[in-house]
């Protein structure tokens, strides 16, 4: 059965901090990895990685695969309290994306 | 240009009753997913939608869901003889082809059975 494990599952953090978030994953027919960052109800989309090694980057996020490893991390520095949210990790096998249960993050001023 | 856009944002209704979700995807995609998220967990994928047809429905929990798609655009999920275990928020996706393309998530409905 595919599995997506996320960890920490909760972490708090003060503004300015630097947050890692971990995803490992065990599935048939990997294509690619997704990030999304779930503020009340809707993913928004962050990144997508198909490849190991070459990190994705977006302003104060950043995200790299490792798929000999099996796992990916997701980074956001100088953490806002914007960033307060739960980070979802995602497996693609296509069609369907079989999800992580999330890192709910929390930014204090 | 306009997301994926789901309704009712809210539905609350008695065990046993019929209710229906809508999804609206992003204007040109064709593939269209349907997932569930219960409290603390990920979405669960549900059903997948190549055009007009299902093209993987093997998530649906049991007979009691079903969805349509007829004109290849809006979806409707339905969900007969509500139960408590189905409370849920809702989540249709969209995308512009299926494959490792990304998923665009609309806000979803939160379905809550009394």
């Amino acid at each position: 059965e595919d599995k997506v494990v996320q960890s920490p599952l909760s972490l708090v953090v003060h503004e300015g901090d630097t947050v890692t978030l971990n995803c490992s994953y065990e599935v048939t027919n990997f294509r690619s990895l997704l990030w999304y960052k779930q503020e009340k109800k809707a993913p928004t989309f962050l990144f997508m990685l198909t490849s190991s090694g070459i990190e994705k980057k977006s302003g104060r996020l950043s995200s790299i695969l490792d798929k000999k490893e099996l796992f990916s991390i997701l980074n956001i520095t100088a953490t806002q309290t914007g960033d307060s949210a739960i980070y979802l990790c995602a497996v693609a096998h296509p069609p369907r994306l079989t999800f992580g249960k999330g890192t709910l993050l929390t930014v204090n001023p | 240009g306009a997301g994926v856009s789901q309704t009712p944002s809210n539905k609350v209704t008695e065990k046993g009753k019929y209710v229906e979700l809508r999804c609206d995807p992003i204007s040109g995609h064709t593939a269209l997913y349907w997932y569930r998220q219960s409290l603390g967990q990920g979405p669960e994928f549900l059903i997948y939608f190549q055009g007009t047809g299902a093209a993987d429905d093997s998530g649906l929990p049991n007979d009691r869901f079903f969805a349509v798609r007829p004109e290849g655009s809006v979806s409707t999920l339905k969900i007969q003889r509500t139960e408590r275990g189905d409370s849920a928020v809702y989540l249709c996706a969209s995308s512009f082809l299926a494959g490792p393309d990304t998923q665009y998530f609309g806000p979803g409905t939160r379905l809550t059975v009394l």
